[in-house]
């Protein structure tokens, strides 16, 4: 069964970054075609959010409403991928899940696994 | 970007009752690819439906999806006391992903 773990501070003052790590274990490695890996979080007011995916290869993709701020990377040999979220605002408060997003024949994604998710919350 | 409305906000039923779920896409979805989710408080959602109608691995045949165009349906045929949850729907264009609000569906 696969599983994915989010890891990385709850707190988080405005202007900062906030980096969050997904480890990803059990059956299934990083590294297989069709499987993208990504972020998406959500707010009691704006609902669920994506923020960006990334293919084992690199090749990222980003929600263009965060992608000034937003960079995803892959770690194959630990199994992991990040998320670096820069000059964090009140507005950025949310559970931020990463998630592995299985892509059709045509290449459409939808999200097959998710990590439990992580609070952050952005304050000084 | 497409924006999805899920209608109704919140809907009430009893258990054994039908459920129909509705998301509306303010443009037409990118080979009629449409997603759903369920998510309990406290918990990740859970993929429901891929492909418009192709159920997820473990999904109960009293789930189905519908739709196409802009317009989709989610169906719980008899409503089980485990099915009272918050649904999402999800879209794919242009590699990116947008969800719907959701949809609460509470006991009566």
């Amino acid at each position: 069964q696969l599983q994915l773990q989010e890891s990385g501070p709850g707190l988080v003052k405005p202007s900062e970054t906030v980096s969050l790590t997904c480890t990803v274990s059990g059956s299934g490695s990083i590294s297989i075609s069709n499987y993208y890996w990504g972020w998406i979080r959500q707010t009691p007011g704006k609902g669920l959010e994506w923020i960006g995916n990334i293919y084992y290869s690199g090749s990222t993709y980003y929600n263009p409403s965060l992608k000034s701020r937003v960079t995803i990377s892959v770690d194959t040999s630990k199994n992991q991928f990040s998320l670096r979220l820069s000059s964090v605002t009140a507005a950025d408060t949310a559970v931020y899940y990463c998630a592995r997003h299985i892509s059709d024949s045509s290449g459409h994604w939808s999200v097959d696994y998710w990590g439990q998710g992580t609070l952050v919350t952005v304050s000084s | 970007e497409i924006v999805l409305t899920q209608s109704p906000g919140t809907l009430s039923l009893s258990p054994g009752e039908r459920a129909t779920l509705s998301c509306r896409a303010s443009q037409r979805v990118s080979s009629s690819f449409l997603a759903w989710y369920q998510q309990k408080p406290g918990q990740a959602p859970r993929l429901l439906i891929y492909g418009t109608s192709s159920r997820a691995t473990g999904i109960p045949d009293r789930f189905s999806g519908s739709g196409s165009g802009t317009d989709f349906t989610l169906t719980i045929s008899r409503l089980e006391p485990e099915d009272f949850a918050v649904y999402y729907c999800q879209q794919y264009g242009s590699s990116q992903i947008t969800f719907g609000q959701g949809t609460r569906l509470e006991i009566k």
